[in-house]
This record gives C-alpha cells, structure tokens and sequence, in this order.
C-alpha cells in the first residue's frame, strides 16, 4: 500500500531534550517536506527535500533540521525544543514538486514542556 | 508561486451542492489548481486536480474558465462527513518546491 508513516505519532518531551521525528514514504518519491499546524495559522512549511542530499527552507524553519540521506526517508531534527514548537507535524512527499499530488502522512502531535 | 484567495467559511445543509471558488489572478502557464481536504487532527488529502476546463471524479467537480485565474470545487449532495476544511493550491510539478497552504474554506454541514 502506497503511504508515508510518520513516528511516533503523539511525543511529550520537555525543552532541550533533542528529539527526531521519522518520515517515510515507500512511492519512490523525489519530493519531500515537512509541515507544522497550529490553530489559526494553518499549514506551515518547515523545509523541503527536492531530492536525495538536496533541502531548502520553508516558512518557519528556526529552530528545526532536517536530512534527506536515502530518498524514502526524511526525518525532522529537533535540537533543542521549546514549548514554542508544540504542534501538529505533518510530512508530505509527491513524485514531482507542488503541483503534483502531495501525499501526507497520519501527523504527529508534540508536546514540549 | 501563484496566490489564491479563497472564502473563509461556508455553511451548507445535507443534500445540497457546495460550490467553493479561488482566486488565482496570477496563475502561470504551467500551473496546475489542486484541491485539498482535511479533517481535524488529519493530514490533507488530495480531492481532485485540473488545468483548465471541467474535471470530474467520484467525489467532486472541479471547473476552470478559459482564463485560469479562479477556478470552482463543486462538493455534489453534500453530507455530514463532507464538513472540513479545503484548501486550494496552484503550482507547477516542476520548479516550485515551497509551498504555501492558506487559511482554506472551512465546511460545515448540517443535518
């Protein structure tokens, strides 16, 4: 089945512990990004993988790292969370760039205390 | 990266057609209009998608006019699981890599 799996789905941490979100997809997609959503702001694009070794920011990527070593994985790197960067995490990947069908994962919910 | 414009909210009763419009005064050539829809606590899942003219799936209709700069998501006999939030986004598959998700139009149906 065609998908992409984000780990863990719910995270309660507590500020400055370092913490990585999992994300992959098994469509042998070029295209990769991570997004996060709060009440009222919408989705928010964190950064973006246009293929392997190749990533870019997005909107709000303070305080976030991401790598793209293998093309099916692209996890999101939290060196030292704070409270501010509780929310919803979303992953996303597409065969091609934003104009193709994105496919997102279940989402993961962090909590940092 | 095309800028769309889409209302807020909309209410809508169980049965009837919903019809949610975007503006995309800036469209380019190679863009494509792409709907989304999203229900709480899940990540966005794609609708449909077309370049110009009229698209059709199971779920929805999607209608262009020859100018390309607005586009409709036509929701038919809507029902109570019909309630979420859509989003409409427009965007090359080549070249554009940020993408931005707007507030979208959030849906809700009632019995």
């Amino acid at each position: 089945e065609a998908q992409v799996t984000q780990n863990p789905r719910y995270l309660i941490t507590v500020t400055g512990k370092k913490l990585t979100v999992t994300c992959s997809q098994n469509m042998n997609h070029e295209y990769m990004s991570w997004y996060r959503q709060d009440p009222g702001l919408g989705l928010r694009q964190i950064y973006y993988s246009m293929n392997v070794e190749v990533t870019d920011k997005g909107d709000v990527p303070e305080g976030y790292k991401v790598s793209r070593k293998e093309k099916r994985n692209f996890p999101l790197i939290l060196e030292s969370p704070s409270p501010n960067q509780t929310s919803l995490y979303f992953c996303a990947s597409s065969l091609l760039g934003i104009g193709d069908t994105q496919y997102f994962g279940p989402g993961t919910r962090l909590t940092v205390l | 990266l095309a800028k769309t414009t889409q209302p807020i909210s909309m209410d809508s009763y169980e049965g009837q057609e919903v019809n949610i419009t975007c503006s995309h005064n800036n469209i380019a050539t190679n863009d494509y209009i792409t709907w989304y829809q999203q229900f709480p606590s899940q990540g966005p899942r794609f609708i449909i998608q077309g370049y110009k003219t009229k698209v059709t799936n199971e779920v929805a209709s999607l209608f262009i006019p020859a100018d390309r700069k607005s586009s409709t998501l036509s929701l038919p006999r809507v029902s109570l699981s019909d309630t979420a939030v859509y989003y409409c986004l427009v965007g090359s598959l080549s070249n554009d890599y940020k993408l931005s998700f707007g507030a979208g139009t959030t849906v809700t149906v009632r019995a």
